[in-house]
Formats: structure tokens, sequence, C-alpha cells
């Protein structure tokens, strides 16, 4: 069942400016994890943030976790032409003992030179 | 490390045929896997769990007589798409988690993906 779902966006920013997308979910979670996929691609881990947490950093990347309102925002900034990939938070629980994720929509992001 | 390839990265096959595609962890060993599949511009939708070992777990409304799913090893998982027919034209992308991995591990390391077309 798909529990991660962000308003599936579609951004277009200029080079430099940031990028910031939203998640929400629906039932409870051990941990929330984005994940970037770049067209007819696998997936890239980006970060991982744990249902006890509120904000977590990774270089040019902040994510932030609201478990009161189930729902969660990636941050890029400073955002590259690089940058331009589809990014997708996926809710980890301990379903069945063995973590399954489940994927939300996704948001495409086109970062123009 | 933690990479996880597949093979093949694309396959064209006629209906009614099967195709086998394989998901390797090549530097951890997993006991579980995960294949997905998606649809152009849409989310990942997970099909199965694989457990080393033992059977594979389905997901609601996912056929497990199509789907097949072999876990013979800690490095090996294959799915088997018997039959094919046009409407199981996808991409199909496999997961895994690191077994050895100390504490809880959540993360899971994703292969670059199987574009499947049934022509």
């Amino acid at each position: 069942s798909q529990q991660g779902e962000e308003d599936p966006q579609a951004l277009s920013i200029q080079e430099g400016e940031n990028a910031t997308m939203n998640c929400s979910y629906k039932t409870s979670i051990n941990n929330l994890q984005w994940y970037r996929q770049n067209s007819g691609r696998g997936l890239v881990h980006l970060i991982l943030i744990r249902s006890n947490e509120r904000e977590k950093h990774s270089g040019r990347l902040r994510v932030t976790l609201d478990t009161s309102k189930k729902s969660s925002s990636l941050l890029i900034t400073a955002s590259r032409a690089a940058d331009t990939a589809s990014y997708f938070c996926a809710t980890g629980g301990l379903l069945y003992g063995n973590n399954r994720l489940a994927f939300g929509k996704g948001n495409q992001v086109v970062v123009i030179p | 490390g933690a990479v996880v390839s597949q093979h093949p990265s694309w396959v064209i096959c006629k209906s009614g045929t099967s195709v086998k595609i394989e998901c390797r962890s090549l530097d951890f060993q997993a006991t579980t896997m995960f294949w997905y599949r998606q649809f152009p511009k849409q989310s990942l939708m997970l099909m199965a769990t694989s457990n080393e070992g033992s059977k594979a777990t389905y997901e609601q409304g996912v056929e497990k007589d199509k789907f097949l799913i072999n876990h013979a090893s800690l490095t090996l998982s294959t799915l088997t798409v018997t039959s094919a027919h046009p409407e199981d034209s996808s991409f199909y992308i496999c997961s895994a988690r690191d077994t050895g991995a100390g504490g809880v591990q959540y993360e899971q390391y994703f292969g670059p993906g199987t574009r499947l077309t049934v022509t």
C-alpha cells in the first residue's frame, strides 16, 4: 500500500535557486527516506530521517519531518543542473518485520542552467 | 560499496514467452530483496518481498504464478515474468537490504532497473 504521498509536482527552477518539495503520509512510520531517480534509471538513496528526528542535513539537502502532521519536506539548496531528476519519499515501518518501503508519487524537478 | 546490479538492463520479448530478470547484491549479503515495478511517470509499486531460502511474499493484487521469484542465495534473487503480455511492459527495479550491517538497517540499495517491452 502507498503510504508516502507527496503532492505530484513538477518544479522548474533556475540554477542556484532552492527547490522544496513535500511529502505526506497516512500511517505511523519508523522512518522516512528520500530517493532520487534520474530518467530511466534506478533510485539513489539521499537521506533518511527517523521518526524521532525533526530535521536532518546532508550537504545541500535538508529534510524535515513533522509526525504530528504526517508530513516531510525536502529542500535542495543552491540547485545545480545535475539535480534535475524525480524525487520520491518513501516511508518505512516494520510491517511483517522486513521493513518494506511505500513510495510516494514523486516530484519532477528541472533545474535550468 | 552497497552495489546492486540487474540483468538484463533491457529486454524485448514476444507475447506468451517468459523472461527472467536477475538482481544481485555485489558486495554485501541480502536475505531480503524487494521487487518493484514502475510505469512511466509513476511511482514505484512494491510487487513482492523476496526472502532467501523461503517463499516470496507477494503484495495484494500481484499474481504469484505469473511473477515467479526465486531467492536461492544471499546475493541473488530472480524475477521471472511468465507468459508475458504487452500490459506487463514496465520498468522493473529490485532493491536489497544489507543483512550484515550492524544494528537495524533501514536503507535499501536499488538496482539500475530492467526495461521490459512485450510485443
